[in-house]
């Protein structure tokens, strides 16, 4: 089955910088690649997703960009706010799996 | 909550005990699929249904975990008998049109298993 790895587990970066948030999948015919934000105590919610016909995705401060030949897809937040600060989830499909899930990141927003 | 209901929101029960978690979706999803997140090992898929039918239950963990859904509107999925290692919050979500689409969360149920 597909396996994603998700780096780094904590990231830190003051209010106004970039945050970059990198995946990589084990499963070459996986094809769509969501990202999901969770705050605390909250559920899961979309706020990106990407599908393997494109390489880039853009959404006002966030964007993600995927390599295919490489496996691996990335998750660009630019200009972060404290109300970026939660825990961000990639995940990939395909075949006829369900999603597979990174163990997350927890982005930490400094003021 | 609009979407996915899911109950009880939290459970507490003690080691060897019958539990039932319950999704209830809105009308218009195809997908359903139930999920578990722990700290030690995030957000696992368990079992997925497509027009009522399961799909894929690998992630089950073992035969103690059994899902149902009986029609388009509710979804089970029972633990028997329950464990402290089963401790977590199980989600249910859901998605239109195939499961290469957004997936809608229900707002979860924390299960302690004491």
């Amino acid at each position: 089955g597909e396996n994603v790895e998700q780096h780094p587990s904590t990231l830190s970066v003051q209010e106004g910088d970039s945050a970059v948030i990198k995946c990589t999948y084990s499963d070459s015919a996986s094809n769509y690649f969501p990202w999901y934000k969770q705050e605390l105590g909250k559920r899961p919610q979309l706020i990106i997703d990407i599908r393997s016909n494109v390489g880039e995705k853009k959404d006002q401060r966030i964007a993600v960009t995927l390599n295919k030949t490489a496996k691996h897809f990335s998750l660009h937040i630019t200009e972060t706010q404290p109300e970026d600060s939660a825990v961000y989830f990639c995940a990939a499909v395909g075949g006829a799996d369900g999603l597979t899930f990174g163990k997350g990141t927890h982005l930490i927003i400094q003021p | 909550d609009a979407g996915v209901i899911q109950s009880p929101r939290h459970e507490v029960t003690e080691m060897g005990q019958e539990v039932t978690l319950r999704c209830k979706p809105i009308s218009g999803h195809d997908y359903l699929f139930w999920y578990r997140q722990t700290m030690m090992r995030g957000l696992e898929l368990l079992i997925y249904f497509n027009n009522n039918v399961p799909i894929d239950d690998s992630g089950m963990p073992e035969d103690r975990f059994s899902a149902k859904m009986p029609n388009a509107s509710f979804s089970t999925l029972k633990i028997q008998p329950s464990e402290p290692r089963d401790s977590a919050v199980y989600f249910c979500a859901l998605s239109s049109s195939g499961r290469y689409n957004e997936q809608f969360f229900g707002p979860g149920t924390r299960l302690t298993v004491l």
